[in-house]
Parts: structure tokens; C-alpha cells; sequence
């Protein structure tokens, strides 16, 4: 299986402030098609999970532009510009390119 | 707008058999969409279950590959899950979710149902 390694555990922000979410896999997510099928899932609390990013760095329809998405081969970064309250959660990677898919251990995104 | 609904009993007992159906609305079942179940235990992370195409070709985690079943009902709009033999590691919310060829990713969830493994 592949590994999927979030840092850090939890990241206390500043409103306003940008915010930064690691994502490591334990083996390149190319696909042979040549995409690379790493996905950013936010979950707030008490909610099922949101689909944020696609393929890396595509934001998907209606998600704000102050997510983006970045990263090649086994390192991927979600960065926040300026936190927002409605931002708290916990942010999962996840990797689509290899059965059985896999997500990320987490990532609590909450305000200082 | 696809919507998603998960139904089925919240409680199950240990050796039991746990089942659960997942409503399509919206749009249908047979679109070029995977069909997914994810798992996610109080307080911890996501788990991968298994997928279905409205073909009926699955694939499945390996760590549960033994006990699942997941099959799907065109006429209903409809798939569901069957995990046999459950224990108390088998509580959790479980979300049924749709993965479409165009992002292969998890564009659409279910507000999840919780279901605890109890005598």
C-alpha cells in the first residue's frame, strides 16, 4: 500500500495568516496515463469530508481561491493564503493512483 | 446535483453482519462515476472500503477484501454494503461517496452513517 505521511499534525493559524499542509507518499503518485492523481479533502467538524483540490493543484468547483494546491513525484503541499474562521478542520491528502487508495492521517487546521 | 443518502441499521453485533445502502439523487447510478464506501472511526482518519461501477466490476482494500461485498441495483439507483463478521474495530461513520473519472477523486459525499458493533 502506499503511504500517505501528513505534517504537521495540527497547525494553530492566525486569522489572516497564510497556512501550510505537507503531504508525503511512500512512492511517486505518477500513474502511467502520466497524471497524478493526489487529492485535498477538508473535513470541519461534525461534516462529512469536502473535496478542495484535484490532481495535484486543480481546485474544485465552488472551493475559494485562497486554497492551492502544489507539488510532483511523492511531496505535495496545500497552502492556505489568510485563514478564515470557516477553514478550521482537518485536512486529509489522499492518493488515487494505486489500489487500494489511500488518504493521509490528517492535518487540524484551527485558529489561535 | 448528484446528492448522496446512506441508510441501515447503527447497530450491529459482534460476528454480525453489517449492511448499508447508498441513495443516488440527482443524477444516475449508471453515469461514468465509481461508486465508493469510506470508512472513518470515531476520532480517527479515512478509510477506503471498496468502489463499484454500475457494470458491476469492484475493487476492494485488501485489508477487508475477506468480509465486503458491494453490489449495485440500477433500477433503484442504488449500491450498497455488506461487511461480514464484524467486531468492535468495525465501528465508525461510514460514508458512501462518488469518483468520477474526470477527477479521480472524491467529488461527492454522503453525510455519513455511524454504526457501532455491540452486544
Amino acid at each position: 500500500d502506499i503511504v500517505m505521511t501528513q505534517t504537521p499534525l495540527s497547525s494553530p493559524v492566525t486569522l489572516g495568516q497564510p497556512a501550510s499542509i505537507s503531504c508525503r507518499s511512500s512512492q511517486s503518485l505518477v500513474h502511467s496515463d502520466g497524471n497524478t492523481y493526489l487529492s485535498w479533502l477538508q473535513q470541519r467538524p461534525g461534516q462529512p469530508p469536502r473535496l478542495l483540490i484535484y490532481k495535484i493543484s486543480n481546485r474544485f468547483s465552488g472551493v475559494p481561491d485562497r486554497f492551492s494546491g502544489s507539488g510532483a513525484g511523492t511531496d505535495f503541499t496545500l497552502k492556505i493564503s489568510r485563514v478564515e474562521a470557516e477553514d478550521v478542520g482537518v485536512y486529509y491528502c489522499m492518493q488515487a493512483t494505486q489500489f487500494p487508495l489511500t488518504f493521509g492521517g490528517g492535518t487540524k487546521v484551527e485558529i489561535k | 446535483q448528484v446528492q448522496l443518502q446512506e441508510s441501515g441499521p447503527g447497530l450491529v453485533k459482534p460476528s454480525g453482519t453489517l449492511s448499508l445502502t447508498c441513495a443516488v439523487s440527482g443524477g444516475s447510478i449508471s453515469s461514468s462515476n465509481w461508486w465508493s464506501w469510506v470508512r472513518q472511526p470515531p476520532g480517527k482518519g479515512l478509510e477506503w472500503i471498496g468502489e463499484i461501477y454500475h457494470s458491476g466490476s469492484t475493487n476492494y482494500n485488501p485489508s477487508l477484501k475477506s468480509r465486503v461485498t458491494i453490489s449495485v441495483d440500477k433500477s433503484k439507483n442504488q449500491f450498497s454494503l455488506k461487511l461480514s463478521s464484524v467486531t468492535a474495530a468495525d465501528t465508525a461513520v461510514y460514508y458512501c461517496a462518488s469518483f468520477p473519472g474526470t477527477t479521480n477523486a472524491f467529488d461527492i459525499w454522503g453525510q455519513g452513517t455511524m454504526v457501532t458493533v455491540s452486544s
